[in-house]
């Protein structure tokens, strides 16, 4: 596609839920990254994906918090029993090789609420 | 989570004069260092890149320098416009694959 897409834009959960999101990368990025940014705070990683090998969990917060990618494209990242302090906005970015000289390309974020 | 910083610093800036907005970076061994802009409600979008083994590098209206003894990177933006105004991050690359520590923003506003 023409740029990162993340669905939904908006998601508000009461607190103990589970919820899902999703991020579609750059059609032939091989490597997917999450990140969470707190309101007037910076960005915060959580997870990367670089084609097959294992992914790097180092920043994800609890064990609540867990992400896939399948097939080498879609990912999702599923955070369960949320909790208030998960309200954020959660930043999905992709790049060709994922190689240490590369710009990230972000999408425009899920703005996860819990109530 | 890696993140640095908790408050956002913010600079005011007259339209038509330059801005400079600075950054600490963390890690002496970091090898590429990259300025994304942020406005409100979007995602962060590129600006301009720098690698260690360079301490200047110039684009169109900005201008990114790197001095590797005292860990500061710098963002210049030449004739700021009130388009300009958003947040600006600084990020640095541990080597560690393509992931970014990003620093904690810096919040642009230009006065017409």
């Amino acid at each position: 596609g023409a740029g990162v897409s993340q669905s939904p834009s908006n998601k508000v959960t009461e607190k103990g839920k589970d919820v899902e999101l999703r991020c579609d990368p750059i059609s032939g990025h091989t490597a997917l990254y999450w990140y969470r940014q707190s309101l007037g705070q910076g960005l915060e990683f959580l997870i990367y994906f670089q084609g097959n090998s294992a992914p790097d969990k180092s920043g994800l917060p609890s064990d609540r918090f867990s992400a896939e990618r399948t097939g080498g494209s879609v990912s999702t990242l599923t955070i369960q029993r949320t909790q208030q302090e998960d309200s954020a906005v959660y930043l999905c970015a992709s790049s060709l090789e994922g190689a240490t000289n590369e710009k990230l390309f972000f999408g425009s974020g899920t703005q996860l609420s819990v109530l | 989570g890696e993140s640095v910083g908790l408050h956002l610093p913010t600079l005011s800036v007259q339209e038509g004069d330059n801005s400079i907005i600075n950054c600490a970076y963390s890690n002496s061994a970091s090898d590429y260092f990259i300025w994304y802009k942020q406005e409100s409600g979007k995602g962060p979008q590129f600006i301009i890149d720098i690698r260690s083994n360079m301490d200047k590098r110039q684009g169109q209206r900005v201008t990114v320098l790197l001095n590797k003894t005292v860990k500061h990177l710098s963002l210049q933006i030449a004739a700021t416009q009130p388009g300009d105004s958003a947040v600006y991050f600084c990020a640095e690359n541990y080597n560690q694959g393509g992931k970014l520590i990003f620093g904690q923003g810096t919040e642009l506003s230009v006065k017409p």
